[in-house]
Parts: structure tokens; sequence; C-alpha cells
């Protein structure tokens, strides 16, 4: 089992620029997530699908967009980059019945 | 707004001592109780997690979890140089499929 995966692990964007990060887990969990880590701020939730064909906002979802294609992918859509979108991305999906979340590796994403 | 808070740190201790990580929460309702480890530059890895009220051991991790004072706590026994990491809590909002996490308590383990 390769658990959660994420790609790209780095990437380099200009201001204005659109990029997908990619998730997917092997799993068979149902819910989804994903988060951004920032220096002091701890890991805040963009996006989750509870289960395959629902979507939600979590607490910093502007100037975001997700997608969940199938029970195993979670995309994460950034139309047009902005610097303050600078951090490491996180994907996790959750194993009931106990809720426990596993993270995939990340991705450090940069906006010039 | 829904909170979880921890100490920054950094925690030191010396090696072979007990380190205690505290966190408080916010919202009363909370069921759910993580604490995940994380090294520099890795995601986290779940290490514990509390649903009821008292403590949990597994190993040398034990959760405390007193939800009358919105409080969990992590005890590491027996701290190694291994233990060094950023320690986070998380907790899931009540009626919601979300989860907060604080900022994190850096833990040093001193050879």
């Amino acid at each position: 089992n390769a658990g959660v995966t994420q790609t790209p692990k780095f990437q380099v964007l200009k201001t204005g620029q659109s990029m997908t990060l990619q998730c997917a887990q092997d799993m068979n969990h149902n819910s989804m997530y994903w988060y951004r880590q920032d220096p002091g701020m701890g890991l805040r939730l963009i996006y989750y699908s509870a289960s395959e064909g629902t979507t939600d906002k979590g607490e910093v979802p502007n100037g975001y967009n997700v997608s969940r294609l199938n029970k195993r992918e979670f995309s994460l859509r950034l139309e047009s980059a902005a610097p303050s979108q600078t951090s490491v991305y996180f994907c996790a999906s959750i194993r009931g019945p106990y809720n426990e979340q596993f993270f995939g590796p990340g991705t450090r994403l940069t906006v010039l | 707004q829904k909170e979880v808070e921890q100490n920054s740190g950094p925690l030191s201790v010396p090696e072979g001592a007990i380190a205690s990580l505290n966190c408080t929460y916010s919202d009363r309702g909370s069921q759910s109780f993580f604490w995940y480890r994380q090294y520099s530059g890795k995601s986290p890895e779940l290490i514990m997690f509390i649903y009821s009220n008292g403590d949990k051991e597994d190993g040398r991790f034990t959760a405390q979890l007193n939800k009358a004072s919105q409080y969990v706590s992590l005890l590491i026994r027996d701290s190694q140089p291994s233990d060094s990491a950023t320690y986070l809590c998380a907790v899931s909002l009540s009626g919601t499929y979300k989860y907060i996490f604080g900022t994190g308590t850096r833990l040093k383990v001193l050879a």
C-alpha cells in the first residue's frame, strides 16, 4: 500500500499562473482533505470531501477549487496563483470508525 | 471561532525524562482528540487518539483527556532524542467532518 500520495513534491509558480495539485489514496477511505501549513499558523483546512461526489469548504477556501474525481483521487486547483498561496499543502484521508487522518508527503509551493 | 491552543515551545527535556505536552480547545461538543508528530520537513504522523475522559496508554505514550476542563495532554515517558519533533494537537468539531489543529509544540530531547 502506498497510502496517500501527492504530486508534485515541489512547484514554483509565477503570480497569475494556474496549477492542480494531485492526491490519491489506496486505502479505500471515504473522506479526503486538503490542508495548508504555514509557519506559526498550523494546519488549516482548505476543502474536504466527506464522501465521493461531495465537497465542502473549510477554513480558508478562497482562491482554491477542488474535484473529487473518484473515491481514490481528490485534486486541488489554484486558478490564479498569488504569493499568499506560498505554503506547504497536505492531503489527508480519514479512516473510520475513529476518524484517524493519514497524511500525504506534502507539496511545497512557492508563488513568486 | 473554534480554537485549539498549544504552547509553541520549545520544550526541552533530558533524555530519559517524561515530556508533558498540553492542549486546550474551545468547542465543548468535540468528541475526538488526536496527537500527531511532525518531523521537520515531513508530514504529520498520527501517534495517539482519545475519545473518553481519562487516560489512554500506548507504549511510551499516554494521552489524557478532561472534557470538563476542555484539556488534552500527551505524556512521553523515557524520552529519546528521536522524539524531538513538533507535536500537533487536533480536535474534531462537533457535528461536522472538520478538524482544527493547534500550531504545535516543539519538543527537544537532549542527549
